[in-house]
């Protein structure tokens, strides 16, 4: 399958509290797992990704861990700040041969001062 | 190093028409990617070229097509527009085949479809 399920679809936190963002996918093949930052009216950045070697990788106030027998990764996010309001998505690369990108649905993340 | 840069941003059109949107990738960067994103239906891949060949489609019907020119630039073109292609329409950009590689997204073009 190519499906990549995200969770949850909106998540409000205070600032300074955490925020973890979950995604499944289906691919066994898959091996390649990054998330990107939408802000209004722009495009997805990326912000961390994760390679099926790794089963954590850390880049400052953000977090992705990776369980490929469960087929999970999840992104957290500490110390939130109000910045950090934005939709977050989660995407693998699935296929064989010809491979291409499968995002999640995405998580709206409202931080409140 | 300049991003990826994507024209124009905005564009209306009426249905039956047919539109051209265009993708610089970042300088160096020989792979452009195509996603079509909706609120109903989120981001969906919609086409990859490299080295002007395109070399992976999405689910999406023959009146989108696109082609890469030997600078890396791109297009893509939407025939006999739909209510339903409106959309934003990303490029994305990387270095190589894009084959598990970091994909660097530009801002998009809003088409509107009236």
């Amino acid at each position: 399958g190519e499906n990549v399920e995200q969770h949850p679809s909106t998540l409000s936190v205070q600032e300074g509290d955490s925020a973890v963002i979950k995604c499944t996918y289906s691919d066994s093949a898959s091996n390649y797992f990054p998330w990107y930052k939408q802000e209004l009216g722009k495009g997805p950045q990326l912000i961390i990704d994760i390679r099926s070697n790794v089963g954590e990788k850390k880049d400052q106030r953000i977090a992705v861990t990776l369980n490929k027998t469960a087929k999970h990764f999840s992104l957290h996010i500490t110390e939130t700040q109000p910045e950090d309001s934005a939709v977050y998505f989660c995407a693998a690369w699935v296929g064989t041969g010809f491979q291409k990108l499968v995002f999640g649905t995405g998580t709206r993340l409202l931080v409140s001062p | 190093k300049a991003g990826v840069t994507q024209t124009p941003r905005y564009l209306i059109k009426t249905r039956g028409q047919q539109v051209t949107l265009s993708c610089s990738p970042i300088s160096g960067h020989r792979s452009v990617s195509w996603y079509q994103q909706t609120p109903g239906q989120g981001l969906q891949f919609l086409f990859e070229y490299f080295s002007e060949t395109q070399r992976n489609k999405g689910n999406f019907p023959g009146r989108f097509s696109g082609r890469q020119f030997s600078n890396s630039r791109s297009e893509m073109n939407v025939s006999t527009l739909e209510l339903g292609d409106s959309a934003l329409y990303l490029c994305a950009s990387s270095f190589g085949r894009g084959r598990q590689e970091e994909q660097f997204f530009g801002p998009g073009t809003r088409l509107t479809v009236l």
